[in-house]
């Protein structure tokens, strides 16, 4: 299986900030790298697809980069409505997608 | 716009088997070329994607789960459902329904249901 690993598992920051969160995986992927937000209670919402496309919809602040293994969501400008758990997630090894354990963005 | 609506009991007995029905409404389920997952997510813990299942009945399952799990498919009431069998207490979670899509030959999970939570327990 492919294991997809989060860093940091927890951060904190302000609103305005510049957030980054990476997502590594064991063994190459190719751009088939997905982001999801997900907040409390609440089903996880597609940001980016294929590493750094920016699903309809959702604000320009939210960014993706990377190939391979290594990749990176970034968040230009933190809002509130930003505080949320983080999911990376492989879609280049079927039939076993799997995610990133998350990565939680608190309020400083 | 199309919505998710995952249903079925929410207390299944050890052993037992779990059973779960995502509605869905907005769209035809066998239009265009989607498919169809399950996740699910223990409380407090990370996302597990279980499988998913083409109108076409063709099905990719996590071999993690293979042995336990069935998926299926009816168009004619827009509705996949998931069963898994020979449940235990580890089989606690939410469980999320979603739609795929592909673009580029990248594969996403872009439409979600809200989300049932399924106990087990005696």
């Amino acid at each position: 299986d492919i294991q997809m690993t989060q860093s940091p598992s927890s951060l904190s920051a302000s609103v305005g900030d510049r957030v980054t969160i990476t997502c590594r995986a064991s063994q190459s992927i190719s751009s088939y790298l997905n982001w999801y937000q997900q907040k409390p209670g609440k089903a996880p919402k597609l940001l980016i697809y294929g590493a750094s496309n920016l699903q309809s919809g959702v604000p320009s602040r939210f960014s993706g980069s990377g190939s391979g293994t290594d990749f990176t969501l970034t968040i230009s400008s933190l809002q509130p409505e930003d505080f949320a758990t983080y999911y990376c997630q492989q879609s280049y090894s079927t039939p076993t997608w799997t995610f990133g354990q998350g990565t939680k963005v608190e309020s400083k | 716009q199309v919505q998710l609506q995952e249903s079925g009991p929410g207390l299944v007995k050890p052993s037992q088997t779990l059973s779960l029905t995502c509605t869905v409404s907005g769209g035809s389920i066998g239009s265009g070329s989607y498919h169809w997952s399950w996740i699910r997510q223990p409380a407090g813990k990370g996302l597990e994607w279980i499988g998913r299942i083409f109108t076409t009945e063709n099905t990719n399952y996590n071999p993690s789960l293979k042995s336990r799990v069935t998926m299926s498919v009816d168009t004619s009431k827009n509705q996949f459902s998931l069963k898994v069998s020979s449940v235990t207490a580890a089989d606690t979670a939410v469980y999320y329904c979603a739609r795929g899509d592909t673009t580029m030959s990248y594969y996403y999970m872009d439409v979600w249901g809200k989300g049932t939570t399924v106990t087990v327990s005696s």
